[in-house]
């Protein structure tokens, strides 16, 4: 069936560093994949996300790019703030449907 | 409304009792999806409704949980005989059908206690 792994958490970082959350994916066909994001307090909402492979999708400094070859997703931000802390997902919904299905969440914590 | 609405936002019950959680999706969204997410947990698929199509029931966890979608929009999952392990927080979300840049929008969700 379809579904998604995405890195353990927590992630603990300093602010202004490199941030990777991985995600990769098993899905028949050509999935799309998103990237949601849940900031204390409040509801998921979508950051980013890839319909096609190759695609690279941005987002408020994220990027994500689509890897068929390797079926993964990767999000990355070259300098995370303190206001970056949040749960992230990692999600998918399948190229014949719109079931989707999501990563465990990573959470992040930035430090001043 | 704009947006997805939840409720009750949040619900304590005591074990053994039914509850009944609401969601009214974004109107015009032929797709909606329950989850739950326990603390410290990610996302759990619970149930997926597509327009008229049979709902994706593969998620739920047990023959307590269930969930209807009456009309095409409004979605009530019930949980019969609640038990400790139910408490969790019940997202719900809607997306519109358009091919392959679908984005499921969320409600706020609803905070179930089983005590």
């Amino acid at each position: 069936g379809n579904s998604v792994t995405q890195m353990e958490g927590p992630v603990t970082l300093s602010e202004e560093a490199f941030l990777t959350i991985n995600c990769t994916y098993t899905a028949t066909g050509y999935p799309s994949l998103f990237w949601y994001v849940q900031y204390p307090g409040e509801g998921l909402q979508l950051l980013l996300k890839a319909t096609k492979a190759d695609d690279k999708g941005s987002n408020k400094g994220f990027e994500a790019t689509y890897r068929k070859e390797t079926t993964s997703f990767h999000l990355e931000k070259g300098s995370v703030q303190v206001s970056d802390s949040a749960v992230y997902f990692c999600a998918l919904s399948p190229y014949n449907n719109n079931d989707m299905r999501f990563g465990a969440g990573t959470r992040l914590t930035v430090k001043p | 409304g704009a947006g997805v609405s939840q409720s009750p936002s949040n619900k304590v019950t005591e074990k053994g009792k039914d509850v009944e959680l609401r969601c009214d999706p974004i109107s015009g969204h032929t797709a909606l999806y329950w989850y739950r997410q326990s603390l410290g947990q990610g996302l759990e698929f619970l149930i997926y409704f597509q327009g008229n199509s049979a709902p994706d029931k593969s998620g739920l966890p047990s023959d307590r949980f269930s969930a209807e979608r009456t009309g095409g929009s409004v979605s009530t999952l019930t949980i019969q005989r609640t038990q400790q392990e139910d408490s969790a927080v019940y997202l719900c979300a809607s997306s519109l059908v358009v091919g392959r840049n679908t984005e499921a929008f969320f409600g706020q969700g609803t905070r179930l206690t089983v005590v």
